[in-house]
C-alpha cells in the first residue's frame, strides 16, 4: 500500500470554526489531490498541488484553501466551516502527471459540521 | 471538460452470476479511463485502466472492461462475483494532455447476495 495517512480521521466541528486537514505521504510523489465524497456526487476534485508551493484549484474550491511547504505535506483548510462542507475528504497522490499514471488514495476523513 | 455517467446507483447480483456496471463518457478530448473500488470504509483502489492499444483491459482478480470509442463507454465485467465483491465501483476518466485530474462517476454500489 502506498504510504498515505490523513489526519484527523474524524472531525466534529461548529459552523463557522476554521479547520484543517493533514495529508502526509511517504512516497516522495510530486503530485497530491484532495477530494470530496458525496453521496450521487462521486469524488469531485478541490485542489491539487504540482510541487512544492505548487497549487491549484480543483472542480469544487470555493470555501477550501490549500498549503504544501513539504512534498511530503499537503494541508487543506477550511476557513469557516459550513454545513455544506459535511463530506468525506479523501487525499491522493500520484508520481507523474498524465500517462494515466495511478493516483493512490489515502483512508479519508469524516468531517462533520454542526 | 469531461464528465461520466453510471446510471446504476446500485446493482444486487447473486453469488456466482455475472455482473455488468456501465460507465459512459463525454469528452472533447482523447482521455483515459479507469474503474477505482472502494471497500467499506477505505479509501479508492485502482481496479484497472485503458490508455491506448487493446480495447478489453483485464484486473488481477477477474474483472475486465472494454472500451468503446463509438460509444463512449466503457462497462466493467466480470463473469462470476463473490461475496468479496461487495463494494463501491467508481469509474473515471482524465484528459491525455492534463494534470492527471480525475473526473469521477457517481459510483456504483455491487452487492453480491450469497
Amino acid at each position: 500500500d502506498a504510504g498515505i495517512t490523513q489526519s484527523p480521521r474524524h472531525k466534529v466541528t461548529e459552523t463557522g470554526t476554521p479547520v484543517t486537514l493533514r495529508c502526509h505521504q511517504t512516497e516522495n510523489h510530486r503530485y497530491m489531490y484532495w477530494y470530496r465524497q458525496d453521496p450521487g456526487h462521486g469524488l469531485r476534485l478541490i485542489h491539487y498541488s504540482y510541487g512544492v508551493k505548487d497549487t491549484d484549484k480543483g472542480e469544487v474550491s470555493d470555501g477550501y484553501s490549500v498549503s504544501r511547504s513539504k512534498t511530503e505535506d499537503f494541508l487543506l483548510t477550511l476557513e469557516s466551516a459550513t454545513s455544506s462542507q459535511t463530506s468525506v475528504y479523501f487525499c491522493a497522490i500520484s508520481e507523474r502527471a498524465g500517462q494515466g499514471s495511478e493516483q493512490y488514495f489515502g483512508p479519508g476523513t469524516r468531517l462533520t459540521v454542526t | 471538460a469531461q464528465s461520466v455517467t453510471q446510471l446504476d446507483s446500485q446493482v444486487p447480483v447473486f453469488e456466482e452470476a455475472p455482473v455488468e456496471l456501465r460507465c459512459n463518457y463525454s469528452s472533447s478530448v482523447s482521455v483515459y479511463l479507469f474503474w477505482y473500488v472502494q471497500y467499506p470504509n477505505q479509501g479508492l483502489q485502482l481496479l484497472l485502466k485503458y490508455l491506448s492499444g487493446s480495447t478489453l483491459v483485464e484486473s488481477i482478480n477477474g474483472f475486465e472492461a472494454e472500451f468503446n470509442k463509438s460509444q463512449t463507454s466503457f462497462h466493467l465485467r466480470k463473469p462470476s462475483v463473490h461475496i468479496s465483491d461487495t463494494a463501491e465501483y467508481f469509474c473515471a476518466v482524465s484528459d491525455v494532455s492534463g494534470a492527471n485530474n480525475l473526473f469521477f462517476g457517481t459510483g456504483t454500489r455491487l452487492t453480491v447476495i450469497p
